[in-house]
C-alpha cells in the first residue's frame, strides 16, 4: 500500500485558491489517487479522483505530475464551509482493495 | 458512486452491553465493505474488511471476537461491538467500493458509559 504524506494543517481566507499537495513516492502502476473531504462527525466525502495529468470537476482540480509521486488538490475560491479535513488516498480503483488513510490535512478557512 | 446508509448515527450504551451498527449499500451490490474507527482529531483507522458470504479480514490489533462483523448479503454488513467498554467509545464508519472509488457511510458515534 502506498503511504501518503500531507501537511498537517493549512490556513486560508475566503475567496483564495488553496492547493494541498500529497506525496506518494511508492505509488504502484495500477493505483489511482483519490481525495476525500471530511467534516466533523461525518463520513468522508469523495471530491475527485485521477490517474495522471489533470482532472477537473465542479468543485476541484487534481494535478498529477508525470512521475505520479505526488498530487495536488486545488480548491478554487474557498469559502468558510470548506473548512474540513482533506485526505489523499492511493489505492487500486477496484477489486476490494482496502483503503488506508493517512493523517490528512486540516484546512481552516477564515473570513 | 454507491449510496451508503449507516445506522444508527449515534448510540449510547452501558458498559458491558453490545451494540450493532448497520451499513447498507442502497444501490450497489457490495461484495466487500470496510469498517473504520476514528478517534477525535485523528484519521480513520481501518478495522476490518467485510466479505460477503465469508469471514471478515481483521487488521492487526483488532480483536475479531470483540468486533463481530457479518456480511450476509450484498447490501448489508453489520458491526457488533460486544461487551462494550468506555475505551470503545469512538466514531465508526463503513465504506463500500463503488464505481468510482469508495463511498462512506455517515458514521456512528458510539458512547459507552
Amino acid at each position: 500500500l502506498a503511504k501518503t504524506t500531507q501537511p498537517i494543517s493549512m490556513d486560508s481566507y475566503e475567496g483564495q485558491e488553496v492547493n494541498i499537495t500529497c506525496s506518494h513516492n511508492n505509488i504502484a502502476t495500477n493505483d489511482y489517487i483519490t481525495w476525500y473531504q471530511q467534516f466533523p462527525s461525518q463520513g468522508p466525502r469523495f471530491i475527485i479522483q485521477g490517474y495522471k495529468t489533470k482532472v477537473t470537476n465542479e468543485v476541484a482540480s487534481l494535478f498529477i505530475p508525470a512521475d505520479r509521486k505526488s498530487s495536488t488538490l486545488s480548491l478554487p475560491r474557498v469559502s468558510l464551509s470548506d473548512t474540513a479535513v482533506y485526505y489523499c488516498l492511493v489505492a487500486l480503483n477496484t477489486g476490494g482493495f482496502k483503503t488506508i488513510f493517512g493523517a490528512g490535512t486540516r484546512l481552516f478557512v477564515k473570513a | 458512486g454507491a449510496v451508503v446508509s449507516q445506522h444508527p448515527s449515534r448510540v449510547i450504551c452501558k458498559s458491558g452491553t453490545s451494540v450493532k451498527i448497520e451499513c447498507r449499500s442502497l444501490d450497489f451490490q457490495a461484495t466487500t465493505m470496510f469498517w473504520y474507527r476514528q478517534f477525535p482529531k485523528q484519521s480513520l483507522m481501518l478495522m476490518a474488511t467485510s466479505n460477503e458470504g465469508s469471514k471478515a479480514t481483521y487488521e492487526q490489533g483488532v480483536e475479531k471476537d470483540k468486533f463481530l462483523i457479518n456480511h450476509a448479503s450484498l447490501t448489508l454488513s453489520t458491526l457488533t461491538v460486544t461487551s462494550a467498554h468506555p475505551e470503545d467509545s469512538s466514531f465508526y464508519i463503513c465504506s463500500v467500493e463503488g464505481s468510482y472509488g469508495y463511498t462512506f457511510g455517515s458514521g456512528t458515534r458510539l458512547t459507552v458509559v
